[in-house]
């Protein structure tokens, strides 16, 4: 299995803050990875998809990027509303794996 | 628009089976893939396999081998996740989601919570 790993596990930071979240592959996945976001009591959320792919919807400041075994997720200033976890995933191959998340908390 | 309802929250006593529904619309069905996801309170996102409505093929988790099964109605647009021999480890939020053609999950049910006890 494809393994994912997250970096940080959680994190502090205020409104309007730049926020970078890291997510290694175990092996490389080309660009099959995406970001999703998930608050409390709700289901996850699809932010970014094949790495660099805004989904439909989502705010412009959420923005990916990586290949091969490294990607990034960046809020480039953050809202009261983004306050949530964040976790990537592989869809390399099966069984698609997921981070262990980054919690996303106001400083 | 695309939506995913599923059915509601379950009480089960260990040993026993519980059978969760997603009954999808807004979009042709047979189409894409339906993935189960589950989520332990407190914890990460854990694959638990995917169905192929077309088809009725599967692919599972080797964690769950044997333990579930995931089925699908075209007629209603619904799919369907067993799983069998429950323990207190089962205790946990069940999702299904839409797969696409990249692998990833556009849109998501609301989650069943099943609560294993005795």
């Amino acid at each position: 299995d494809i393994q994912m790993t997250q970096a940080p596990s959680s994190l502090s930071a205020s409104v309007g803050d730049r926020v970078t979240i890291t997510c290694r592959a175990s092996q490389s996945i080309s660009n099959y990875l995406s970001w999703y976001q998930q608050k409390p009591g709700k289901a996850p959320k699809l932010l970014i998809y094949a790495a660099s792919s805004l989904q439909s919807g989502v705010p412009s400041r959420f923005s990916g990027s990586g290949s091969g075994t490294d990607f990034t997720l960046t809020i480039s200033s953050l809202q009261p509303e983004d306050f949530a976890t964040y976790y990537c995933q592989q869809s390399y191959n099966t069984p698609r794996t997921f981070g262990l998340g980054t919690k996303v908390e106001i400083k | 628009q695309v939506q995913l309802v599923q059915s509601g929250t379950e009480v089960k006593k260990p040993g026993a089976s519980v059978k969760v529904s997603c009954k999808a619309s807004g979009y042709t069905f047979t189409g894409s893939y339906i993935h189960w996801v589950r989520q332990a309170p407190g914890q990460g996102l854990e694959w638990m396999g995917r169905i192929n409505p077309n088809s009725g093929g599967t692919s599972y988790a080797q964690k769950f081998q044997g333990r579930v099964t995931m089925t699908s109605d075209t007629s209603i647009s619904t799919a369907y996740m067993e799983l069998s021999r429950l323990n207190s480890d089962d205790t946990v939020v069940y999702y299904c989601a839409r797969g696409t053609d990249l692998g990833h999950f556009d849109y998501w049910g609301q989650g069943t919570l099943v609560t294993v006890s005795s």
